[in-house]
């Protein structure tokens, strides 16, 4: 079963508008929250990531939000762009386990000009 | 720096075929990684690497090998490919000394088992 539930799989969204991708974990030890963006034909490559010792997290037009208590992180895409358009994944683990990442399935973003 | 580097990009096998996928990175990271994509399913962890000579398996290690003898590479085989083995296959690499450690994906391989 998967770890780590994202939704929606895909979505559409008007240029300049607000992109929204949820993810929850299940594993209260995962400590490291990463996003991936990956382009087609591409691999993935981090965007943006955050710890549970804080609830938000910005950089530039991403921004992660953090809820402990529920177990739920979210990155938010301000001023969505066509150059946003890409498929997202959200990640954790444990600081423990270096190498046990686990990813949601994936939400594919198109931004419509 | 090349980073991550994967080949072939496209390879299609037969059933019971067996291939190697190569994986090389430049960075000398010590921890290395092979990961699957499925549709709806993600990454998932096959094998990964902490340094030479050091393996151990992840998520889905069946039907896959792995071997680290240099720092720099990093090869999964496939002993005997099956269908469901039909995925896109990427490899990581990322330095815990730098503290958030950050993985760095190759370009991927597309594989095809008919």
């Amino acid at each position: 079963q998967q770890q780590v539930k994202q939704s929606p799989q895909s979505l559409i969204v008007q240029k300049g508008g607000i992109s929204i991708i949820n993810c929850a974990y299940e594993n209260t030890a995962f400590d490291y929250f990463p996003w991936y963006q990956q382009f087609p034909g591409k691999g993935p490559a981090l965007l943006i990531a955050i710890r549970p010792d804080v609830s938000e997290k910005k950089e530039g037009r991403f921004t992660i939000s953090f809820n402990k208590s529920a177990k739920q992180f979210s990155l938010h895409i301000m001023d969505s762009q066509p150059g946003d358009s890409a498929t997202y994944f959200c990640a954790a683990r444990e600081s423990t386990d270096n190498n046990d990442m686990r990813f949601g399935a994936g939400t594919r973003l198109t931004v419509k000009p | 720096n090349a980073g991550v580097t994967q080949t072939p990009k496209f390879q299609v096998l037969k059933t019971g075929q067996s291939m190697t996928l190569q994986c090389a990175q430049d960075m000398n990271h010590e921890y290395m990684s092979w990961y699957r994509q499925d549709p709806g399913m993600g990454l998932r962890l096959i094998h990964y690497s902490v340094g030479a000579g050091i393996t151990d398996q992840g998520e889905v290690p069946n039907g896959y090998n792995v071997s680290r003898s240099t720092t720099e590479d990093f090869p999964l085989r496939l002993l005997s490919a099956a269908p469901s083995q039909t995925s896109v296959y990427f490899c990581a690499s990322s330095d815990p000394g730098q503290g958030i450690n950050e993985q760095f994906f190759g370009p991927g391989t597309r594989l095809t088992v008919l």
